[in-house]
């Protein structure tokens, strides 16, 4: 069964800083695994989808990378603003019951940017 | 761009009660899921269809119901709601074809039960 863990579940850093959060699946047979923003009581916005070809995916500020063999993925924030503050979540999509595939979350790192 | 729209946004039930969470989306997209959100768990699929007039049971499909009559509504329904199942509930679609496709995801609903 995948599992997909993210450390630390909580940072604070001060604007401007660069920042990595992290995250680790068990199952290392994935699709792809997308990096997604969660504000407080809102939707999910993808930032980013790597498949699983590939060692890393850009937009912006953000760098994705992804080691498939050990299982891991860093999302790099370059010069940390106070808008980037929110919950970011990690999910891969595996094979799942049958021929339909299935993201596995993890429950995140909550970041605060402080002025 | 609407993209997925989930219908209603919050709501408050009694133990017992019933509802229908209705989620649409405007992109054409063949695969429909919801999850819900707890703290501490991470999202958990609890059904997903594949297609117009399929549905599939997730994770945590217990005390749900589904349906898909047409592409692009994926409706949600609690027969008799519990306060277990107090959480916040996202609908997301993508296309089919290559298991390398994004997944698009609404705004959420809010349910407690009480």
């Amino acid at each position: 069964k995948q599992e997909v863990t993210q450390i630390p579940a909580a940072l604070s850093v001060p604007e401007g800083e660069n920042l990595v959060l992290n995250c680790s699946f068990t199952d290392s047979a994935i699709y792809n695994l997308q990096w997604f923003r969660q504000d407080p009581g809102k939707g999910l916005t993808s930032l980013l989808l790597i498949q699983s070809s590939q060692r890393e995916q850009t937009s912006g500020r953000l760098n994705a990378s992804l080691d498939k063999s050990s299982g891991r993925s860093t999302l790099y924030i370059a010069a940390s603003q106070p808008g980037d503050s929110a919950t970011y979540l990690c999910a891969v999509r595996t094979l799942g019951t049958g021929t339909a595939s299935k993201l596995t979350f993890g429950t995140g790192t909550r970041l605060q940017v402080t002025l | 761009n609407a993209g997925v729209t989930q219908t209603p946004k919050f709501r408050v039930l009694k133990t017992g009660q019933s509802m229908t969470l209705l989620c649409a989306q405007d992109m054409n997209h063949e695969y429909m899921y919801w999850y819900r959100q707890d703290p501490g768990m991470g999202l958990r699929l609890i059904h997903y269809s594949v297609g117009e007039g399929t549905t599939a049971k997730g994770e945590v499909p217990d005390g749900y119901n589904v349906s898909r009559l047409k592409k692009q509504n994926f409706l949600l329904g609690l027969e008799s709601a519990a306060p277990s199942q107090t959480s916040v509930y996202f609908c997301a679609s993508r296309p089919q074809g290559a298991r390398n496709t994004e997944a698009f995801f609404g705004q959420g609903t809010r349910l407690t039960v009480v």
